[in-house]
Parts: C-alpha cells; sequence; structure tokens
C-alpha cells in the first residue's frame, strides 16, 4: 500500500519567519495532494491542495509543490502568525481512499 | 449543505466492554465513509473505509469491525475492547463522484475521545 513520509515532525518558528514541511509517497497512481490543519482537540481541515498535474500552487500565505518525478511535495507557510500553530498533515490522494503522513506539531513563537 | 455528524463525543469504557460508535452524513448521497484513529501525539490510522451500502474495505486487522447499514451511516464496533483501543477517532466522508479526476476531500466529524480503563 501507499507510504507517506513526512518531516519534521516538530518545528518551531519565530512569528514572522517561514515554515517548510516535506513529504514523499510511495504510490506512482497517487494524483491528489491535500493538506490539512489540526488544531488541539479539533478535526483535521483542509487548507490547501494539489493535483499531480500541477507543479505549484498558492493561497495567500500558504504555498504548495510538487515534484511527481521524485515523489515529493511541501507544504511553505510565510509570514507565520501564532495562529499557524497546529499539526499539519500531509496526504497522498486516490479515488477511494487517502493515506496521511505522520503529521508535524507547528508551535510559531510570538 | 453537508454535515456530518459523530456521536459520543466521548466515552469511558472498561477493558472488556463492548463498543459502538455512530456517524450519520447528511446532504449528499452515496459518499465515501471512513473511520480514522488517532493516538495522542500521533498520526490518523485510517481503520475502514465504505464506497456503498454493505462494502467495507478494513486496513487494519484487529478487534474492530464497521458497518454499512444505510447509504448515510456508518458504524464503528467491537465485541471485547483492549486498553490499546484508547484514541480518538474520527469518522469522514468525501465523493468521488466525478471519476479518478475528483478530489478526494476528507471531511471530519467533531471525533470521539475514546478511553478504555
Amino acid at each position: 500500500g501507499e507510504n507517506v513520509e513526512q518531516h519534521p515532525s516538530t518545528l518551531s518558528v519565530q512569528e514572522g519567519d517561514s515554515a517548510v514541511i516535506k513529504c514523499t509517497y510511495s504510490d506512482s497512481a497517487s494524483n491528489y495532494f491535500p493538506w490539512y490543519k489540526q488544531e488541539l482537540g479539533k478535526r483535521p481541515q483542509l487548507i490547501i491542495d494539489i493535483r499531480s498535474n500541477v507543479g505549484e500552487k498558492k493561497d495567500q500565505r500558504i504555498a504548495v509543490t510538487l515534484n511527481k518525478t521524485a515523489k515529493h511535495f511541501s507544504l511553505h507557510i510565510t509570514e507565520t502568525q501564532p495562529e499557524d500553530s497546529a499539526v499539519y498533515f500531509c496526504v497522498s490522494g486516490g479515488y477511494q481512499k487517502v493515506t496521511f503522513g505522520t503529521g508535524t506539531k507547528l508551535q510559531v513563537i510570538p | 449543505s453537508q454535515t456530518i455528524h459523530q456521536w459520543p463525543a466521548t466515552l469511558v469504557q472498561p477493558v472488556g466492554s463492548p463498543l459502538s460508535l455512530e456517524c450519520t452524513v447528511e446532504g449528499t448521497s452515496n459518499p465515501n465513509l471512513y473511520w480514522y484513529r488517532q493516538a495522542a501525539g500521533r498520526g490518523l490510522q485510517l481503520l475502514f473505509y465504505s464506497v456503498g451500502i454493505g462494502q467495507i474495505s478494513s486496513e487494519v486487522p484487529q478487534n474492530l469491525s464497521a458497518s454499512r447499514p444505510q447509504d448515510r451511516q456508518f458504524i464503528l464496533s467491537s465485541k471485547k475492547l483492549l486498553l490499546s483501543d484508547s484514541g480518538f477517532y474520527l469518522c469522514a466522508w468525501s465523493v468521488t463522484s466525478g471519476g479518478v479526476l475528483a478530489k478526494n476531500i476528507q471531511y471530519f466529524g467533531a471525533g470521539t475521545r475514546l478511553s478504555v480503563l
């Protein structure tokens, strides 16, 4: 089955700095790569996604990149704010099921 | 609009007792339904998913089972709980009726925090 590795597991940044989270996947048939944010005690929510036919996508302070050849994808958050503190999950998606990465706990220090 | 209901929010059960968690979705037809478990400080482990009534795929062998008696109802059960069953259980739905090009966006319920003592 699909295997998704996510790094780092924890990340601390100063407010205003950038944060980068990286993931690799194994199934070359995966064609959809969303990212979810989970605040403490709450449900995961989609924040951005990218299809396999697109290399990069940006939404305000958040951007995702995908290297399908290398099976790598990354989340970039610029100008981080305290409310960005949460656990972030990368996901490798197929038609019926998806595989979550192990999560990155991001702490933004004011 | 679509909504997902999951209950109970918290549950404390003794080892060896049975379990039944229920999830229902409103506002959509023939959704894909999922059960995940999240251990404290860990990622989401897919337990079961269903693409239609009576169709259940199991991802992890364990003492849990799932059933889908109705189109928008998904139930997670156990006959005898283990200590290791403690965790945060999340139900989710998605719609991929657009075929292989559809986005499999997971919409999660609020979760059930299960403590097995």
